[in-house]
């Protein structure tokens, strides 16, 4: 079984630029995840769907992040125009059982290392 | 409110070593779950193990080993006889009735052969 995939693996960019990420997750999984490591900090949480529809985006850190999941499948995230501080690792996480019970194991990809410059 | 910390920053052990990783986490709920994650130089994180706040058995899977302590809000790893493979980022992580993770700082792990 293909696990979480990502693309690119790496992205560099001018600040004011545009860049979209990718994700594909683990076939059948239902629940898909972004998350953001800041360089030395700790991998923070942006935004969960299920299915299509996005059922948590409390993380998001602002307009410029756009996140979408067109038919329940893959997802991309967007960022325009980026800034110097959305420079990370962007990674991408799915799960199979329906959201609600913290229950189950979240798979991740390689994420996305995101230069802004 | 949620929070995970991993207070190692750094560790280097020798091959053969056992080393212990610690992580604390910080909850209201009741009912939650705890896992590690580890992360290769690869960049991957690779899913070691979760456990939920009701079941507080320790956990031996090989050389892995986990010690969850409600007492101490502490869900410590350690690893016995070390080898150059482990050396990697290790995370602890927390999730509650939302699903999505908490995670620590990281404890980036060397082991010198």
């Amino acid at each position: 079984e293909a696990g979480v995939t990502q693309f690119p693996s790496h992205s560099v960019i001018e600040k004011g630029q545009t860049v979209t990420l990718r994700c594909d997750p683990i076939s059948g999984h239902d629940n898909l995840y972004w998350y953001r490591r800041v360089m030395g900090k700790e991998i923070k949480f942006l935004l969960h769907f299920v299915k299509e529809s996005k059922q948590d985006e409390s993380g998001m850190p602002n307009n410029r992040f756009l996140a979408e999941r067109t038919g329940g499948t893959y997802s991309t995230l967007k960022v325009q125009p980026a800034e110097l501080e959305d420079s990370g690792v962007y990674f991408c996480a799915s799960s199979h059982l329906r959201g609600g019970t913290g229950q189950e194991t979240q798979y991740f990809g390689p994420g996305t290392r995101l230069l802004v410059l | 409110a949620q929070k995970v910390t991993q207070a190692q920053t750094e560790i280097s052990v020798v091959e053969k070593e056992d080393v212990t990783l610690d992580c604390v986490y910080e909850t209201r709920d009741t009912t939650y779950y705890l896992f590690w994650y580890k992360q290769p130089p690869s960049g991957e994180l690779v899913f070691l193990i979760r456990r939920n706040s009701f079941d507080e058995q320790n956990e031996i899977s090989g050389r892995y080993s986990w010690n969850f302590q409600k007492s101490t809000s502490s869900f410590n790893f350690t690893i016995t006889a070390s080898q150059v493979v482990d050396s990697a980022v290790y995370f602890c992580a927390l999730s509650e009735w939302a699903n999505n993770l908490f995670f620590g700082t990281g404890t980036r792990l060397t082991v010198i052969p």
